[in-house]
């Protein structure tokens, strides 16, 4: 089945930019998916990018696809203490009635 | 206001005494799922339903039940709960099952002793 697969950890400095890499297995995905989670909180949707896209931008956010690799990279600019979060990968398939397969989480933590 | 609720947010409980975790949405959606997240391993899927009666296991189906008789409500139900199951559970749904428009409750965190 498919295999998401994420670095646990990141820190970064407030300000610098923070890059959370991804990788999956599947091909055949369609959707791929960044969701943050804050502490105590639910999962909210940031962003998504096509299968057919190399890169999406939505302000502060950067997303990269590299189909080839099958790799998909998250870029937060100018990152803030507000940032700090669980994010989650996760790919989605169409076709039907779709999961999403998540990846274990980036906890990313911004110090001063 | 688009809502996903969840009940309780909070739940200890003792092995096998029966619980049930609801899962209510105000968007009309067909598609609802329940998703486990447990450290280092992400979310999983445990059940989901495409419409009115019609459910499916997911990934990890096994101690859990559901069932889906109003469109609304999905209730996730552990008939004899044991401490492996502890996690935080989140229901989604989705319009016609897109994932591209889930959205998630805000979690329910059980313990199980």
């Amino acid at each position: 089945g498919e295999d998401v697969e994420q670095s646990l950890f990141l820190s970064v400095r407030e300000g610098d930019s923070s890059v959370i890499n991804c990788t999956y297995t599947d091909s055949s995905s369609t959707y791929l998916y960044w969701y943050k989670q804050e502490p105590g909180a639910g999962l909210q949707l940031l962003t998504y990018i096509f299968s057919n896209m190399d890169m999406k931008q939505d302000q502060r956010l950067t997303v990269l696809l590299n189909k080839k690799d099958k790799h998909l990279s998250l870029r937060i600019a100018d990152t803030q203490t507000g940032d700090s979060a669980i994010y989650f990968c996760a790919v989605g398939f169409s076709g039907g009635y779709n999961k999403l397969i998540f990846g274990a989480g980036t906890r990313l933590a911004v110090h001063p | 206001e688009a809502q996903v609720t969840q009940n309780p947010r909070y739940l200890i409980t003792v092995t096998g005494k029966k619980l049930t975790v609801t899962c209510s949405q105000n968007m009309n959606h067909e598609y609802m799922s329940w998703y486990r997240q447990d450290p280092g391993l992400g979310l999983r899927q445990i059940y989901y339903s495409m419409n009115v009666e019609v459910t499916d296991k997911g990934d990890v189906p096994e101690g859990y039940k559901v069932s889906r008789k109003e469109k609304r409500n999905f209730p996730l139900i552990l008939e004899s709960p044991s401490p492996n199951q502890t996690s935080l559970y989140f229901c989604a749904t989705s319009y016609e099952g897109r994932t591209d428009t889930q959205y998630f409750g805000p979690g329910t965190r059980l313990t199980v002793l």
